[in-house]
């Protein structure tokens, strides 16, 4: 049980598009999903938590006209990086939180590489 | 905010060891303590947790301990295994509510035949 999935799982786009990411939690439903970022050796920085029903709340530094969050139902959370730049590339992970639990469940990462 | 350091950043051991990986914390309100594992390219599993009001659980080759006085908590790997090579992360929540989770630097697992 508890799984998430990512769509799709690597994306290269180019300059100046935009790229939406999808986050699925599977066999549960899912109030409240998170948003992280990745950069190569790092470790996962927190970007957003997104509610079902309501806007998602960004971290301090997080551009929330660039990054844009949908939630719209209990199992899917979207994430489009719009007008994408080179420094956007990133390993973006979303994770879900089962209802009633504390314990987060990771998708399995989306690779972005804007050219 | 939150400011969480593991020790060490890497750590190379010889099959069949043990290892241990200790993450400090700042936030004396955090209540739930999780480490999770990730595998290169891939997105963190969770491998065990605990929370505040328990100093120690283990899970078969895995355990963890907590001491909310000095705020560090560690993460025990017994009779490792090169499987169990990877980047664990420890990720404290902080107290207040939201749920987020703080990852920590992370630390670089090598287990070495």
């Amino acid at each position: 049980g508890a799984v998430v999935s990512q769509h799709p799982s690597w994306v290269i786009c180019k300059s100046g598009t935009s790229v939406k990411i999808e986050c699925r939690s599977l066999d549960f439903q899912a109030t409240t999903m998170f948003w992280y970022r990745q950069f190569p050796k790092q470790s996962l920085m927190l970007m957003a938590t997104s509610n079902e029903g309501s806007k998602a709340t960004y971290e301090q530094g997080v551009e929330k006209d660039k990054f844009l969050i949908n939630h719209a139902s209990l199992t899917l959370s979207t994430l489009t990086v719009t007008s994408a730049h080179p420094e956007d590339s990133s390993f973006y992970i979303c994770s879900a939180l089962s209802g009633g639990l504390e314990t987060q469940y990771f998708g399995p990462g989306t690779r972005l590489l804007v050219l | 905010g939150e400011n969480v350091e593991q020790h060490p950043s890497t750590l190379s051991v010889q099959e069949g060891d043990s290892a241990v990986i200790k993450c400090t914390y700042s936030d004396s309100a955090s209540n739930y303590f999780p480490w999770y594992k990730q595998e290169l390219g891939k997105g963190p599993q969770l491998i065990i947790d605990i929370r505040s009001n328990v100093g120690e659980k283990k899970d078969q080759r895995i355990a963890v301990t907590l001491n909310k006085t000095a705020k560090h908590f560690s993460l025990h790997i017994t009779e490792t295994q090169p499987e169990d090579s990877a980047v664990y992360f420890c990720a404290p929540r902080k107290g207040g509510g939201g749920n987020k989770l703080t990852f920590g630097t992370g630390t670089q697992l090598k287990v070495e035949l």
